[in-house]
């Protein structure tokens, strides 16, 4: 039963284009959405994250969209650049940002082509 | 300031064995939490300390994993006896606060029992 879906597993986009990582939940609970960005021997880097009372935040080249009907959010990465070439996972929390326990996806891989 | 470090990298055991992981929190935060990610699934959470207590164990998938942090610095996972399905990485993060927008995150240890 999982509860965080990303159902791309790897996503290619060229250097300069947008990039859109999606992710669906099934947990109505879950308040608190965050997005991490994975290197290849490294740990989850924390990115860019939103509250369910927002629909959009947004951080320099990355922001994130919100759609509690749909129980769907995604990550645009504007322009995307070959250093953004990682692992991203989302992660969702109940209780807000002041909750530890972080339910993830299963990642997505993203390439970005020079 | 130096991040949070595990050890070992990487261990490769055989099925029976015992097998000790290690996590360095960043010096000063009380906050350490245990994940892990089995191959091809989604990061889970394990557990959670609060400077030597723990908070939160519910993630602990049984009683062949034993969690401690002696003093509320370093903490070791132990999982004996290790079984196939214990292989994975997994990853220790820590955060001055209790607030998933600020753990960072180890870079994992890798487990292969075979």
């Amino acid at each position: 039963d999982q509860q965080v879906k990303q159902n791309s597993p790897s996503l290619s986009v060229q250097e300069g284009r947008i990039s859109i990582l999606n992710c669906d939940y099934t947990n109505s609970m879950f308040d608190y959405f965050l997005w991490y960005k994975k290197y290849p021997a490294e740990g989850p880097t924390f990115l860019i994250s939103i509250s369910s009372i927002k629909d959009k935040n947004e951080d320099g080249r990355f922001t994130v969209f919100l759609n509690k009907s749909a129980k769907h959010l995604s990550l645009h990465i504007v322009p995307s650049q070959p250093g953004d070439s990682a692992v991203y996972f989302c992660a969702a929390s109940k209780m807000g940002a002041g909750s530890y326990q972080l339910t993830f996806g299963k990642g997505t891989k993203l390439s970005v082509i020079p | 300031e130096a991040g949070v470090t595990q050890f070992p990298s990487h261990s490769v055991i055989e099925k029976g064995q015992t097998v000790t992981l290690r996590c360095d929190p960043i010096s000063g935060h009380d906050n350490l939490y245990w994940y892990r990610r089995v191959m091809g699934k989604e990061i889970k959470f394990l557990l959670h300390f609060v400077k030597e207590s723990k908070q939160d164990e519910s993630g602990m998938p049984n009683n062949r994993f034993l969690a401690e942090r002696t003093g509320g610095t370093y903490s070791t996972l132990k999982v004996q006896p290790a079984e196939l399905e214990d292989s994975g990485v997994y990853f220790c993060a820590s955060s001055q606060r209790v607030t998933n927008t600020e753990a960072f995150f180890g870079q994992g240890t890798r487990l292969t029992v075979v």
